[in-house]
């Protein structure tokens, strides 16, 4: 267990969709990033935010979106779904910057 | 980040060490040596990390070169979970944004 935790585990909605995963790091840490990992593009990062605040951005299409909460929970918002964004998503945190990330078990999205 | 290069695939018997090699010959000196690994389509999860010294703990052991190019990871004693893909990752906390850039990573079977 890594403490990270991820909900739903499961979701399964339809192209055009809205949806919103929500990601609860371990007690002290400050950072959180989500990952995305598809069949054909593997493991990659999507945003960090650290303390609330937008640190870094990756691969993160415009119709996502993410934020980080004053109790440090994070959520990732994935709005007019395509077939090409089932994936699994999965949320990291750290206590800082350098630190080993700590994954969640991931939520599993499929547009149908 | 500096990019890694790392075997597809490899077996080890179980019981045995099981050494899965990286290459990084562009990792600038401020990069840690980062590895994770991912069971099946569970979260990755951290092993161990090093700068330039070798690093031990309770699940690995880093040995890493002393022109800091290439390291090795060391699974001293490999059972049937230890099979899953292992990822080397370079990289540094930069601007004080973080995020870790996923290869192929190798693919270990350990057979019975």
């Amino acid at each position: 267990d890594s403490g990270v935790t991820q909900t739903p585990k499961h979701l399964i909605t339809a192209t055009g969709q809205r949806v919103t995963l929500r990601c609860s790091p371990r007690s002290g840490d400050l950072s959180v990033y989500w990952y995305q990992q598809s069949l054909d593009q593997g493991l990659q990062f999507l945003i960090q935010y650290y303390n609330g605040e937008e640190r870094a951005k990756g691969n993160i299409l415009e119709r996502f979106s993410a934020q980080q909460f004053p109790d440090l929970h994070s959520e990732l918002n994935l709005s007019s779904l395509e077939l090409g964004d089932s994936a699994l998503y999965f949320c990291a945190s750290s206590v800082g910057f350098g630190e080993p990330q700590h994954f969640g078990d991931g939520t599993r999205l499929s547009i149908l | 980040d500096a990019k890694t290069t790392q075997p597809t695939s490899m077996d080890c018997a179980e019981g045995r060490a099981a050494n899965l090699p990286c290459n990084h010959s562009t990792i600038s000196g401020n990069e840690y040596v980062y590895w994770y690994r991912q069971i099946h389509s569970q979260g990755p999860q951290y092993i161990i990390h090093g700068l330039k010294n070798n690093e031990t703990n309770e699940m690995a052991s880093l040995i890493i070169t002393e022109d800091r190019k290439s390291s090795t990871l060391i699974l001293p004693h490999a059972t049937l979970r230890d099979t899953a893909v292992y990822y080397c990752i370079a990289g540094d906390s930069g601007a004080g944004s973080y995020q870790l850039t996923f290869g192929k990573g190798t693919k270990l079977s350990v057979i019975p």
